[in-house]
């Protein structure tokens, strides 16, 4: 069982679209993190929320930590080529030293 | 500069040789993980350390072994390598592990 469940797990778009990626759990995080992994590369770390209700933006993404810490949204604006890969959630739960990774989003952007 | 490096990138080998992974780091980051990353299993973790030879088991410790006798580096060891061990193996290093990683580019391990 996934202590972290990513959704959709494939999404295949038109640059230009907008689109939401979830990730879910029954457990609570004191912090949450987003990541993006292109072919051949490792994850790439995105952004870092800790604080339930918390929203961040950089440039035409969007992350929201939900009220009670368990989930987490990342929202992409105007989708572009360049947003192609694969997003990673990953959560740190209270007293413990590792990140617990999400199943991932593979996301493509058709032109 | 990288601030991490993972050696060698990518390696062929036979069943029931041992091998060993480098993960080198230029941050002095306290936190150093060893990961693989396997289709429909995402990524998952092997072994971390807290410290200079403080090492602790991940949910898929078995065939493996690490050692960190220096801050900047950590060792991923596969005792006796099996066709099961085939995968992309990353390091990552954290000062505080609540705010991010930083990942290395990773390892093709193949093992014939």
């Amino acid at each position: 069982t996934q202590l972290l469940e990513q959704s959709p797990q494939f999404l295949s778009i038109q640059e230009g679209e907008n689109l939401t990626v979830y990730c879910n759990s029954s457990s609570v995080f004191s912090s949450l993190q987003w990541y993006r992994q292109e072919p051949g590369e490792g994850p790439v770390l995105l952004v870092t929320v800790v604080t339930g209700g918390e929203v961040k933006k950089l440039k035409r993404l969007t992350f929201q930590f939900g009220d009670a810490r368990k989930d987490s949204s990342l929202h992409i604006t105007a989708a572009q080529t360049g947003d192609t890969g694969l997003y990673l959630c990953a959560g740190v739960r209270r007293g413990n030293e590792k990140l617990t990774f999400g199943t991932g989003t593979r996301l493509t952007i058709i032109p | 500069d990288a601030g991490i490096t993972q050696s060698p990138r990518h390696k062929v080998t036979e069943t029931g040789t041992p091998v060993t992974l480098r993960c080198h780091q230029t941050e002095n980051h306290r936190y150093m993980y060893w990961y693989r990353q396997d289709p429909g299993h995402g990524l998952r973790l092997i072994h971390y350390s807290y410290g200079v030879k403080d090492t602790d088991k991940g949910e898929v410790s078995d065939g493996y072994s690490v050692s960190r006798s220096k801050t900047e580096d950590f060792l991923l060891t596969l005792e006796s390598a099996t066709s099961s061990q085939t995968s992309v193996y990353f390091c990552a290093i954290s000062n505080r592990f609540e705010v991010g990683y930083t990942f290395g580019s990773g390892t093709r391990l193949t093992v014939v």
